[in-house]
């Protein structure tokens, strides 16, 4: 079993949906939790960091951490095509080493 | 502008010629990273620097070497290139220090194959 887990996609919805992102992991010293977004070929933009269990809001995005289920989520209200990419959840332990997922790729078509 | 630029971006090369592809960064940040990237195995990092003269490895260092002689580069090095090696190559810098990267920016790409 991966650390990270993280269904590949594709998700496909349509405009205006809420979008819903998940990874699980294992490891159970995870504390610093990462969403990035990638556009195709293109490097990954931060989208999202959080701190121990919680919820973290920033305009469209929520991210959401459950460490007693070792489960993360991110979601996306009102989404756009321009939000069509590939969505990497990371952690790590306070190693400096973080661990990817491998990504979920998200369609969002008009 | 917040910037990290690598080169080349697209570099085809033979197994044993050594290489360096160049990583620099405009915001002073302390915390600086490479990683790869491959089909079905998500990035992984190769070794990390947190700051001048202090790097250290990541998960998977085997076939590369660093260097931070300077906070704004760190440069990735493969001695003697192998086409295992062949992968889409990320620089990443970030501040504040800490065990998460809370502002990260990651450079471009270097899509590297080695025959």
């Amino acid at each position: 079993q991966k650390e990270v887990e993280q269904d590949p996609g594709p998700l496909s919805v349509p405009e205006g949906a809420i979008v819903s992102l998940n990874c699980t992991y294992s490891n159970s010293a995870f504390q610093y939790f990462m969403w990035y977004r990638q556009y195709s070929r293109k490097g990954p933009e931060l989208l999202m960091y959080t701190y121990s269990s919680g919820n973290k809001e920033d305009g469209r995005f929520t991210a959401q951490v459950d460490k007693s289920s070792k489960y993360i989520s991110l979601f996306i209200r009102d989404s756009q095509p321009s939000d069509s990419a590939t969505y990497l959840c990371a952690m790590s332990a306070g190693s400096y080493i973080p661990t990817f997922g491998r990504g979920t790729s998200l369609i969002v078509h008009p | 502008e917040a910037q990290v630029t690598q080169n080349p971006r697209y570099l085809i090369t033979v197994t044993g010629k050594k290489l360096t592809v160049t990583c620099s960064q405009n915001m002073n940040h302390e915390y600086m990273s490479w990683y790869r990237q491959d089909p079905g195995l998500g990035l992984r990092q190769i070794y990390y620097s947190m700051n001048v003269e202090v790097t250290d490895k990541g998960d998977v260092p085997e076939g590369y070497k660093v260097s931070r002689k300077e906070k704004r580069n760190f440069p990735l090095i493969l001695e003697s290139p192998s086409p295992n090696q062949t992968s889409l190559y990320f620089c990443a810098s970030s501040s504040p220090l800490a065990g998460g990267q809370e502002t990260q920016y990651f450079g471009p790409g270097t899509r590297l194959l080695v025959l």
